[in-house]
């Protein structure tokens, strides 16, 4: 089955402390991207992907890394969470290297920094 | 950049009356419009999109228009059902960038 998997699916962790929020997909795209989801913020684009070891800014990178050594992987790190990183994050990924194309989401991360 | 302001922020209507969402877009050179669903605790959906050499599209109940002058695209949908009520989110990009600015989403309620 063609999909995007992301983990964990839900994750309460203290400031400071770093995690990683693994995201994977099995359809060979060649985009990928994270978004973080707030109430009345709509979704908002951490960083994105264009191909193996592509990695660029979107809107709000400030607290995050990424890193895409395999195709088919976008981790997001977060060095030092803090608590205005409390979100729900979405990875996705579409066919192709622009954003003419659907893309694919992950059933999403709750993240609470405490 | 770009910025995507999406009205109205909640919709409530009477299933089988029809639902318009509008969006508008600051920079006139993005030629991609996709909008996006998400039920309740689900990821987001594309239910249809738009490309700027085309100004309206329709997929069964679902209507999309583009106007490029006022730069505004709207999303349409008619005889709603119960199944409709979801968020709605309208997206813009730019042809030289890789980046998708999102509204900030549309909560519609179909009122059974």
């Amino acid at each position: 089955e063609a999909q995007v998997t992301q983990n964990p699916r839900y994750l309460i962790t203290v400031t400071g402390k770093k995690l990683t929020v693994t995201c994977s997909q099995n359809m060979n795209h060649e985009y990928m991207s994270w978004y973080r989801q707030d109430p009345g913020l709509g979704l908002r684009q951490i960083y994105y992907s264009m191909n193996v070891e592509v990695t660029d800014k979107g809107d709000v990178p400030e607290g995050y890394k990424v890193s895409r050594k395999e195709k088919r992987n976008f981790p997001l790190i977060l060095e030092s969470p803090s608590p205005n990183q409390t979100s729900l994050y979405f990875c996705a990924s579409s066919f192709g290297q622009g954003l003419s194309y659907e893309q694919y989401f992950g059933p999403g991360t709750r993240l609470t920094v405490t | 950049g770009e910025n995507v302001e999406q009205h109205p922020s909640t919709l409530s209507v009477q299933e089988g009356d029809s639902a318009v969402i509008k969006c508008t877009y600051s920079d006139s050179a993005s030629n991609y419009f996709p909008w996006y669903k998400q039920e309740l605790g689900k990821r987001p959906q594309l239910i249809i999109d738009i490309r700027s050499n085309v100004g309206e599209k329709k997929d069964q109940r679902i209507a999309v228009t583009l106007n490029k002058t006022a730069k505004h695209f709207s999303l349409h949908i008619t005889e709603t059902q119960p199944e409709d009520s979801a968020v709605y989110f309208c997206a813009a990009s730019l042809p030289y960038g890789n980046k998708l600015v999102f509204g900030a989403g549309t909560i519609l309620r179909v009122k059974s």
